[in-house]
């Protein structure tokens, strides 16, 4: 078992383009979250899926950002015309069900030049 | 509003010391603590969670719910615990269960 894979590892996007972050659980894992760390801050819960489902988003942004979760593929992280602001490393975590550990990727870290 | 403070961002100490890592919440019902871990060029890993009374690689974590704190102590550091430790608060908000975490403290064991 590969673990949760997120990628691309490292984004670069200039200021108004589109930034798209791929997270695939680990084998079982129906659940995924994903929290955002800004510079000298903690990891910060955004949004918990399930399979074709946004379960809870209540810290996303309310702008610009969504989620989803398809029946089949990784899960997807998406930042539409991205600012400065949004330069931060994003996490993806999965678990197997609610209430089970969640086993956290690598991080995609967003560079917003 | 609930909190997870971390005072240290880095805490260094020589090899055989004792360690404690400082962890205060702020929750008002009841809580359930976490450490986790994340050595350098690895992935966040969880170290401990306070139900299970663990202790994990000499690690031990008390809740103390009188000074809402959750220290993560080892008596002797080794060179391997080098890391970043995060403490994260688990609490129902919305639909579900979530994480919140502290800034993290960065744990260097001298030789």
């Amino acid at each position: 078992n590969a673990g949760v894979m997120q990628n691309p590892r490292h984004l670069v996007r200039r200021r108004g383009q589109e930034a798209r972050l791929r997270c695939s659980p680990m084998k079982g894992h129906s659940h995924v979250y994903w929290y955002r760390q800004l510079p000298e801050e903690g990891l910060k819960f955004m949004v918990y899926l399930q399979k074709e489902n946004i379960i809870d988003e209540s810290g996303m942004p309310k702008e610009r950002f969504s989620a989803e979760f398809p029946k089949e593929g990784p899960s997807i992280l998406r930042i539409q015309q991205v600012v400065r602001g949004d330069s931060a490393a994003y996490f993806c975590a999965s678990s197997r069900t609610e209430d089970y550990e969640q086993y956290f990727g690598p991080g995609t870290r967003l560079t917003v030049t | 509003a609930q909190r997870v403070t971390q005072p240290e961002k880095l805490l260094s100490v020589f090899k055989g010391a004792p360690v404690e890592l400082k962890c205060n919440y702020s929750y008002s019902g009841s809580p359930e603590l976490f450490w986790y871990v994340q050595y350098s060029r690895q992935r966040l890993q969880l170290l401990l969670r306070h139900i299970s009374r663990e202790s994990i690689k000499g690690f031990t974590a008390d809740l103390n719910k009188g000074e809402t704190s959750f220290h993560l102590k080892k008596p002797f550091a080794q060179e391997e615990d080098s890391a970043m430790y995060y403490c994260a608060l688990e609490f129902y908000g919305g639909a579900t269960n979530k994480l919140i975490f502290g800034t993290g403290t960065l744990l260097a064991v001298q030789p």
